[in-house]
């Protein structure tokens, strides 16, 4: 198996520019999630889903952000418009319904100008 | 959501020496996760302790949680540059439906 897929892997953009980052999960996990990883706060859950539909989005900081995940391959998490306190990596992670271990994605290093 | 506390915030050391890192939290955990994350990558499993007082060994890296279940700590011998990276410990919540991660030790081992 390939793994958590994550694209890109790096995105710099201006501020007010949309931004969509995408992530392909292990074939057969039903559980997608999205974190957020800055110096200052360490690793932050934003949203998860089981069996594509949204679980938890207490974590997501603010209304720019939004996830959607239209099939079990494939999640966005979009950030419309986007401000430099953005800035951060965030990673994909997707775990099996019958393992306690979460899968994480290589990561998208974000950075808003 | 329990706050986990983590130390040290960061440590560098040479080759082949021995260290130990530490997990706290003022709540009792009903289980806990040690992960690894290399530069430029994704956090890593390394292992689940449930029961306090339990040891879990992986090689050169032991993993003991506390018997009040309220700490952890990991402890690696003779560390290796291959070692350098982000421990971070993580708590299950709600049968590991979500992870409420501590903000990590960065270990750096040089040669």
């Amino acid at each position: 198996d390939a793994g958590v897929i994550q694209s890109p892997r790096h995105e710099v953009t201006e501020m007010g520019q949309e931004v969509t980052l995408r992530c392909k999960p292990i074939s057969g996990h039903n559980s997608l999630f999205w974190y957020r990883q800055t110096m200052m706060r360490g690793l932050e859950l934003l949203i998860y889903f089981n069996n594509n539909v949204p679980i938890d989005d207490s974590g997501m900081p603010e209304d720019r952000f939004s996830a959607k995940m239209p099939n079990a391959s494939f999640s966005t998490l979009k950030i419309q418009p986007s401000e430099p306190r953005d800035s951060a990596v965030y990673f994909c992670a997707s775990r099996d319904r019958n393992n306690n271990e979460q899968f994480f994605g290589p990561g998208t290093r974000l950075t808003v100008l | 959501t329990q706050l986990l506390e983590q130390s040290p915030q960061f440590l560098s050391i040479q080759e082949g020496e021995n260290l130990t890192v530490y997990c706290n939290s003022s709540s009792v955990f009903s289980s806990l996760q040690w992960y690894r994350q290399e530069p430029g990558e994704g956090p890593v499993l390394l292992v689940t302790v449930v029961t306090g007082g339990e040891v879990k060994k992986l090689k050169r890296l032991t993993f003991q949680f506390g018997d009040a279940r309220k700490d952890s700590s990991l402890h690696i011998t003779a560390a290796q540059p291959g070692d350098t990276g982000l421990y971070l410990c993580a708590d299950p919540n709600s049968g590991y439906s979500t992870l409420t991660f501590g903000k990590g030790t960065m270990l750096l081992v040089s040669p």
